[in-house]
């Protein structure tokens, strides 16, 4: 099984419609990380979660919001999606500090239409 | 506002030429991370580097941070098809806030 596992793959909604990301992880991080990666744009933090209780806005959070359910588990949603949310969208752990990298999830295609 | 350049963007090269990627930033960074992704997958860790200075090898890989840690170069020996992919830099803080910062990435094609 993968560290990071992101559901769905790929999904295609409707402007409007309210969506959900989910992810889960094994690596025991406590940090975990939204991202949004763009062509050209590199990957832009949405939000991240030091622990459970601990939710911080990122560089891009308008229109995302997030849930820490467990230490494992950290989901993104959209309230309600607009053509130029159409992405891939990583999740990421990390440890204590994040000196030493990111481990990401293989991402969710949205396309918004 | 903080900058993370990478260059090339684009490089297609033929099976067992040599080549050299670049990151540079404006700021001075705690560590530096190199990624590579491959379509269809989250980037993959290939290695930190926290000291300025510092060199890292990696089989035919070679990472470089920079006296400054403000820079870092990846120079890979006799490439190969499968290094083909997206090469990402990104530069860590603890200091001032939690904050990374990640490159557009340089996209390497290696041809057989």
């Amino acid at each position: 099984d993968a560290d990071v596992t992101q559901t769905p793959r790929n999904r295609i909604t409707k402007t409007g419609k309210r969506i959900m990301l989910e992810c889960s992880q094994t690596k025991g991080h406590d940090r975990m990380y939204w991202y949004r990666q763009d062509p050209g744009l590199g990957l832009r933090l949405i939000y991240y979660s030091f622990d459970v209780k601990d939710i911080n806005k990122g560089e891009i959070s308008d229109g995302y919001s997030v849930s820490r359910q467990a230490q494992a588990k950290f989901s993104l949603s959209l309230e309600s999606a607009i053509p130029n949310q159409t992405a891939l969208y990583f999740c990421a752990t990390s440890d204590f500090k994040g000196d030493y990298g990111y481990t990401f999830g293989s991402g969710t295609r949205l396309t918004v239409v | 506002t903080q900058l993370l350049e990478q260059s090339p963007q684009f490089l297609s090269i033929q099976e067992g030429e040599n080549l050299t990627v670049y990151c540079n930033s404006s700021s001075v960074f705690s560590s530096l991370q190199w990624y590579r992704q491959e379509p269809g997958e989250g980037p993959v860790l290939l290695v930190t580097v926290v000291t300025g200075g510092e060199v890292k090898k990696l089989k035919r890989l070679t990472f470089q941070f920079g006296d400054a840690r403000k820079d870092s170069s990846l120079h890979i020996t006799a490439a190969q098809p499968g290094d083909t992919g997206l090469y990402l830099c990104a530069l860590h803080s603890n200091t001032g806030g939690f904050k990374t910062i990640f490159g557009a990435g340089t996209r390497l094609f290696v041809k057989a």
